[in-house]
């Protein structure tokens, strides 16, 4: 869905650096989530977003923090980078009273 | 929370036979069960959804099946083809809020 867009789509980076990612969306909707997603574990959540003044910490937060910009934007970041964050991110949005998420296309990082 | 569990990891099926995903969820407060289908490397696309108050929902050779007293749920995908194989994901969500996603089904369609 050309409509949420991720950048980097790759990233290779070295053991203790931060790095972001980011998500925008055209959609204009209110909610945006983080997910990593590894091999046999799924879309696990990291972050939430249901308004620009709400955040919340999903179910793996640890390690990583967010911004909120604006409703439009949403970035991830991660402090120290260890090599058990290689993974593929995903960004999602979804309208509020609505249950459909759209995703964008990933970022694939690799921590070295 | 709410935890939900997906089986069978891997499904092979061929060509026109069909295939069944079941998903069992842990909170009965969960009101909202989509499934999303993810093409290789490609971004997760919801393909079904289903909410609490119906126990059936069909579109063309998809369907997904509700037991709110067993919590569990079901994809079922009929006449299966090619085009079908992907890892598809089961989920739940109380509300329209966030999303607990099940470990995915690797299907395969073999001709």
């Amino acid at each position: 869905d050309a409509d949420v867009t991720q950048t980097p789509r790759n990233r290779i980076t070295k053991t203790g650096k931060r790095i972001m990612l980011e998500c925008s969306q055209t959609k204009g909707h209110d909610r945006m989530y983080w997910y990593r997603q590894d091999p046999g574990l799924g879309l696990r959540l990291i972050y939430y977003s249901f308004d620009v003044k709400d955040i919340n910490k999903g179910e793996i937060s640890d390690g990583y923090s967010v911004s909120r910009q604006a409703q439009a934007k949403f970035s991830l970041s991660l402090e120290s980078a260890i090599p058990n964050q290689t993974a593929l991110y995903f960004c999602a949005t979804s309208e509020g009273g609505k249950g459909e998420q759209y995703f964008g296309p990933g970022t694939r990082l690799t921590v070295t | 929370g709410e935890n939900v569990e997906q089986h069978p990891s891997t499904l092979s099926v061929q060509e026109g036979d069909s295939a069944v995903i079941k998903c069992t969820y842990s909170d009965s407060a969960s009101n909202y069960f989509p499934w999303y289908k993810q093409e290789l490397g490609k971004r997760p696309q919801l393909i079904i959804d289903i909410r609490s108050n119906v126990g059936e929902k069909k579109d063309q050779r998809i369907a997904v099946t509700l037991n709110k007293t067993a919590k569990h749920f079901s994809l079922h995908i009929t006449e299966t083809q090619p085009e079908d194989s992907a890892v598809y994901f089961c989920a739940a969500s109380i509300g329209w809020g966030k999303l607990q996603f099940g470990a995915g089904t690797q299907v395969v369609v073999t001709p």
